[in-house]
């Protein structure tokens, strides 16, 4: 069974327009990390976002925040006011507790922001 | 502050030859070093991680290798190339092993086998 599931291969949103990207998880493990990476058409991946098992409130970095529902295993990424720069790949991950550091990833989801 | 570097940028390689892709972290000691592999349009999956120097661990059985002959020097190899090994290639790099410790990943290799 697949750890990391991302639903929505590809995603249109008109800027200035908030967009959830949807993630859920699985794991048995009672700590782990949950990530969100953007990855622009130019390959390097970037870092957005980081919620814990054990967080209390939902993770927000900016324009970014993580609706992290624990009991349904989901940790859905939501853009707030989308930007034309915002186009791109983005990766849900999961990094269980009892790894070495290891990041699960989820296949992704394309997002598109139309003018 | 931290940063990561790989080389070559791009390569295109004949089915057969050897492979040599290289990873260097700088600003940071002892860091947790990753390899991952992109296919086209697709997530990443972990090939190698290391603790330490001479610490390789595998996650998929293939024909590459890893190693790392310095603190901050992870080294992806192959002798033969398949054409399935073509793809995007990723290093990866982390403080520790916590949960909360963000992975930063460098801008990547994109390898061509024909």
């Amino acid at each position: 069974a697949q750890k990391i599931t991302q639903t929505q291969p590809g995603m249109f949103v008109q800027e200035k327009e908030a967009v959830t990207l949807d993630c859920t998880y699985d794991t048995s493990d009672p700590s782990y990390g949950l990530f969100w990476y953007k990855q622009p058409s130019s390959g390097e991946m970037i870092f957005l976002i980081y919620q814990g098992s054990y967080d209390q409130q939902n993770a927000t970095e900016g324009r970014y925040s993580l609706n992290f529902q624990k009991a349904r295993k989901s940790a859905n990424l939501v853009i707030s006011a989308s930007q034309l720069g915002d186009s791109a790949m983005y990766f849900c991950a999961m990094r269980e507790g009892g790894s070495q550091g290891n990041l699960i990833f989820g296949k992704g989801t394309k997002l598109s922001v139309k003018p | 502050s931290q940063t990561i570097h790989q080389w070559p940028a791009t390569l295109v390689q004949p089915v057969g030859s050897p492979l040599s892709l290289e990873c260097t972290v700088e600003g940071t000691s002892n860091p947790n070093l990753y390899w991952y592999r992109q296919a086209a349009g697709r997530g990443l999956q972990l090939l190698f991680y290391s603790v330490g120097i001479g610490q390789i661990s595998s996650e998929v059985p293939q024909n590459l290798s890893a190693s790392r002959p310095q603190d901050r020097q992870f080294i992806l190899s192959s002798k033969k190339l398949l054409l399935s090994d073509s793809g995007f290639y990723l290093c990866a790099w982390t403080a520790g092993t916590s949960i909360q410790e963000t992975q930063y990943f460098g801008p990547g290799t994109r390898l061509l086998v024909l």
